[in-house]
């Protein structure tokens, strides 16, 4: 079955940068798209961004475009989030998800970033 | 990108039925059919419970619907029950190639 793991949360000071990863298994992972996506406490979610099979078309959020980075690594069966200049609103549980063309069809438990000094 | 309009809540009795909208525009409700709903439960992931507006994957229960009317989305649940208590989000694939989610709809069963 699919499975997506995130790794790579945690504390952060604002101004700071971190890597999220996520692990996947359980499908072709070279033939999806694959997105990030987050949720603040207590609030709806948020696409974040999308990254083709090949990694020749990315698109990102307005709230994160210039500071946010998203790649993947088909060999590794791994996607990555690179997250600079954090701020306090960037305080969330980040979503690994497969996307399947029109709809986000899988989910990974989701991993919690906090930013605070 | 503005968040697609949920109610905040809705609620009701075992049995019955319920309706949860979503409100967006012409550039990602309107435009394609590619909206889609999520149940997550406290502390939980999101779930797919609807695809292509009215798409059930395998294994989500045929008590959950879904239809669209121009810029206006719906998800209904037939013969609520207590597992269906949950948080409720829609999402639509957008003119410039994103996506954007809705505000969230908390289902109390009563």
């Amino acid at each position: 079955q699919v499975q997506l793991m995130e790794s790579g949360g945690g504390l952060v000071k604002p101004g700071g940068s971190l890597r999220l990863s996520c692990a996947a298994s359980g499908f072709t992972f070279r033939d999806y798209l694959m997105t990030w996506i987050r949720q603040a406490p207590g609030k709806g979610l948020e696409w974040l961004s999308y990254i083709s099979p090949d990694s020749s078309t990315i698109y990102y959020a307005e709230s994160v475009k210039g500071r946010f980075t998203i790649s993947r690594d088909n060999a590794k069966n791994s996607l990555y989030l690179q997250m600079n200049s954090l701020r306090a609103e960037d305080t969330a549980v980040y979503y690994c998800a497969r996307d399947d063309a029109t709809y986000v069809a899988h989910w990974g438990q989701g991993i919690l970033v906090t930013v605070s000094s | 990108q503005s968040a697609l309009t949920q109610p905040a809540s809705v609620s009701g009795s075992p049995g019955q039925s319920i309706t949860i909208s979503c409100t967006g525009t012409n550039n990602d409700v309107g435009a394609f059919r590619y909206v889609s709903w999520y149940q997550q439960h406290p502390g939980k992931a999101p779930k797919l419970l609807i695809y292509d507006v009215k798409n059930r994957p395998s294994g989500v229960s045929d008590r959950f619907s879904g239809s669209k009317s121009g810029n206006t989305a719906s998800l209904s649940i037939s013969g609520l029950q207590a597992e269906d208590e949950a948080h409720y989000h829609c999402c639509a694939y957008t003119t410039t190639s994103t996506y954007v989610f809705g505000t969230g709809t908390e289902v109390t069963v009563l």
